[in-house]
């Protein structure tokens, strides 16, 4: 069975510092990978997706994620943060065995960015 | 505007009723989901819909309920047989089962008294 595990319960940036969050994933194919963006008590949003088509992925707001299949990682950067930045982050594998589109969602890294 | 609509944004339930939470969408898609999300999990499937008038469990779909009549509505109705409610609720949609990107709402909050 697919499955991600986010390394990371919580990470803390200050504002103007660069942003890593952290996922390894298992999959027994070439899975497809997204990272989504939770702020509180809202519904989630698309950052990015992996498909296969590059290992490096250029996502909304500048997050970027590269798929690493030697370490089954997939991992999310940013440059520099942002106040607007303070958010949940969620990795997701797609299980393609499924039948249909399934996701199958990490457990959240909550990201804190302070003044 | 496209996009998902989720109605109301919170919601309480006293013990024994049942509640519908809605979920519409103006996207043209195929497939929706409903999942649920608890404080420091993931999300987790209750149920989807690839289908007008079709619709399968997902991994907790105990204590829920159902209905895809309209390609556009996809309502989840909550059971006094759901023990523990309280949790935040979305509703997603994609295009179709080969179309992997899932849109999701806004949520509704269901509280119990």
């Amino acid at each position: 069975a697919q499955s991600v595990t986010q390394l990371d319960s919580h990470v803390s940036v200050s504002e103007g510092t660069p942003v890593l969050l952290r996922c390894n994933y298992s999959s027994s194919y070439s899975p497809s990978l997204f990272w989504y963006v939770q702020h509180p008590n809202k519904g989630l949003q698309l950052l990015l997706k992996y498909t296969s088509a590059a290992t490096l992925v250029k996502g909304i707001n500048g997050f970027e994620a590269e798929f690493k299949k030697s370490e089954t990682s997939f991992h999310l950067t940013k440059p520099s943060a942002h106040m607007s930045d303070a958010a949940e982050y969620f990795c997701v594998v797609s299980d393609r065995r499924a039948g249909f589109q399934k996701l199958v969602f990490g457990t959240g890294t909550r990201l804190l960015v302070s003044p | 505007d496209g996009g998902i609509t989720q109605s109301p944004k919170y919601l309480f339930r006293k013990e024994g009723q049942n509640v519908t939470l809605s979920c519409e969408q103006n996207l043209n898609h195929d497939a929706m989901y409903w999942y649920r999300q608890d404080p420091g999990q993931g999300l987790r499937l209750i149920y989807y819909s690839q289908i007008v008038n079709d619709f399968q469990k997902g991994d907790i779909a105990e204590g829920y309920s159902v209905s895809r009549e309209k390609k556009e509505s996809f309502p989840l109705t909550v059971t006094s047989a759901q023990k523990n409610p309280t949790a935040f609720y979305l509703c997603a949609s994609s295009m179709g089962q080969d179309q992997e990107t899932q849109y999701f709402g806004p949520g509704t909050r269901l509280l119990v008294l």
